[in-house]
């Protein structure tokens, strides 16, 4: 099956400038994942969102993250005020058709360096 | 914590050899997936084992559960330069669509 796209493949920006990441189905699913990857460490959960309301989260996500998605195609992590410590891949997954399987699907990602 | 651990942290064998990647956890799970990462890349979603299967193959992909002892193991056999990169272990916890644990991952190199 095919994997999401994600945009832009690289940001850079300065500390305290707000980002938008975003992620764009191939064909409408109805859940989609944000993870994140410090370099050369694990992937952390960040969010879940289906049918256009978070459906789980994890104490990374705090209130300077935000999802939505807001033309019901393209599915955005917004980050209000950036921090060094922000700095890392951004992966957004949706979900394989067949939910109990719970197969994720990943786009290539968005490396997001803050300066 | 549910999020695991793989070992080795780096594995190095030569082409044709066949490498072991194993990975533990700590809770309960639905079903554990193993996924593959490129430097730099995204992660593709290799083989899916559920919590009530103890063995899983896939070409030259095979995988082993055991619940008992919350651990899996990934075996590539007749490995090839192309298989270098990272692999990581991914757990869920319950059914449907929740979010998954990953690893610590495994970067495997395989020397042509």
């Amino acid at each position: 099956e095919p994997e999401v796209t994600q945009t832009p493949s690289h940001q850079v920006t300065q500390m305290g400038q707000e980002v938008i990441l975003r992620c764009v189905p191939i064909s409408n699913h109805l859940y989609f994942y944000w993870y994140r990857q410090i370099l050369g460490q694990k992937v952390e959960f960040l969010v879940s969102f289906y049918n256009n309301e978070i459906s789980e989260k994890s104490e990374i996500f705090d209130d300077q993250f935000s999802v939505e998605r807001p033309d019901g195609s393209n599915f955005t992590l917004k980050i209000r005020s950036t921090k060094l410590e922000d700095s890392a891949m951004y992966f957004c997954a949706r979900l394989n058709e067949d939910r109990d399987r719970n197969e994720q699907f990943f786009g290539p990602g968005t490396r997001l360096t803050v300066l | 914590s549910q999020q695991g651990e793989e070992d080795p942290q780096a594995l190095s064998i030569q082409e044709g050899e066949n490498a072991t990647m194993n990975c533990s956890y700590k809770t309960s799970i639905n079903n554990l997936q193993w996924y593959r990462q490129n430097s730099g890349r995204g992660l593709v979603h290799l083989i899916l084992i559920r919590s009530n299967e103890r063995e899983k193959h896939s070409g030259r992909l095979r995988v082993t559960l055991d619940t008992s002892k919350k651990s899996s193991s990934l075996l590539i056999t007749a490995s090839r330069a192309a298989d270098t990169a990272s692999y990581f272990c991914a757990t869920a916890v319950r059914t449907g669509a929740n979010n998954l644990f990953f690893g610590t991952g495994t970067r495997l190199t395989v020397i042509p």
